[in-house]
């Protein structure tokens, strides 16, 4: 059973500096992995997706980078700013035909400190 | 516009009373779940369904229905609703590319409430 951990479960930062957001997984058969945000009470936005035969994706501040050998994805989040601040989950989409379970990390809460 | 849309936006209802929370997509996508998400456990998967007529369970599926009679819509059926299933509910769909999924669209969610 595929398990994803997010790591910290929480950080607090002052405006303007870089941060990393890691997921980890345990099972390497994944097709995709996905970035998201969710503002409190909100839906999910989609950051980035990375197929898995790609090393690195991105997006403005963003980037993404997978390492299917090791179980790790981080997401790279450059000069950070207020309104960045939410919780930050990674999806772990799998390579498996016809059996399609997506699994969540329990996410990364972001507060960036004016 | 692409998008997934899911009504109601809230909803509050008394134990033991049926209900279905819809689901719509317009983006032709073969893949469609739903998902419901509780402080502390994060997003977990309820069913997913890979084309019509064609459903599988998710890791929390008790107490859950679902129906795939259309590629568009998925609707999520609670026969009998009891406070434990009090949660934010999403849905959300998916191209298939392959042996997997190309990426995910999220609905904005349904806040239900079991008295």
């Amino acid at each position: 059973k595929q398990e994803v951990t997010q790591i910290p479960a929480a950080l607090s930062v002052p405006e303007g500096e870089n941060l990393v957001l890691n997921c980890s997984f345990t099972d390497s058969a994944i097709y995709n992995l996905q970035w998201f945000r969710q503002d409190p009470g909100k839906g999910l936005t989609s950051l980035l997706l990375i197929q898995s035969s790609q090393r690195e994706q991105t997006s403005g501040r963003l980037n993404a980078s997978l390492d299917k050998s090791s179980g790790r994805s981080t997401l790279y989040i450059a000069a950070s700013q207020p309104g960045d601040s939410a919780t930050y989950l990674c999806a772990v989409l799998p390579d498996s035909g016809g059996y399609q379970k997506v699994t969540f990390g329990t996410g990364t809460k972001l507060q960036v400190i004016p | 516009e692409a998008q997934v849309t899911q009504n109601p936006r809230y909803l509050i209802t008394v134990t033991g009373k049926k209900l279905t929370v819809t689901c719509s997509q317009n983006m032709n996508h073969e893949y469609m779940s739903w998902y419901r998400q509780d402080p502390g456990l994060g997003l977990r998967q309820i069913y997913y369904s890979m084309n019509v007529e064609v459903t599988d369970k998710g890791d929390v599926p008790e107490g859950y229905k679902v129906s795939r009679k259309e590629k568009r819509n998925f609707p999520l059926i609670l026969e009998s609703p009891s406070p434990n299933q009090t949660s934010l509910y999403f849905c959300a769909s998916s191209k298939l590319a392959g042996t997997g999924l190309v990426g995910l669209f999220f609905g904005s969610g349904t806040q239900l409430s079991v008295l």
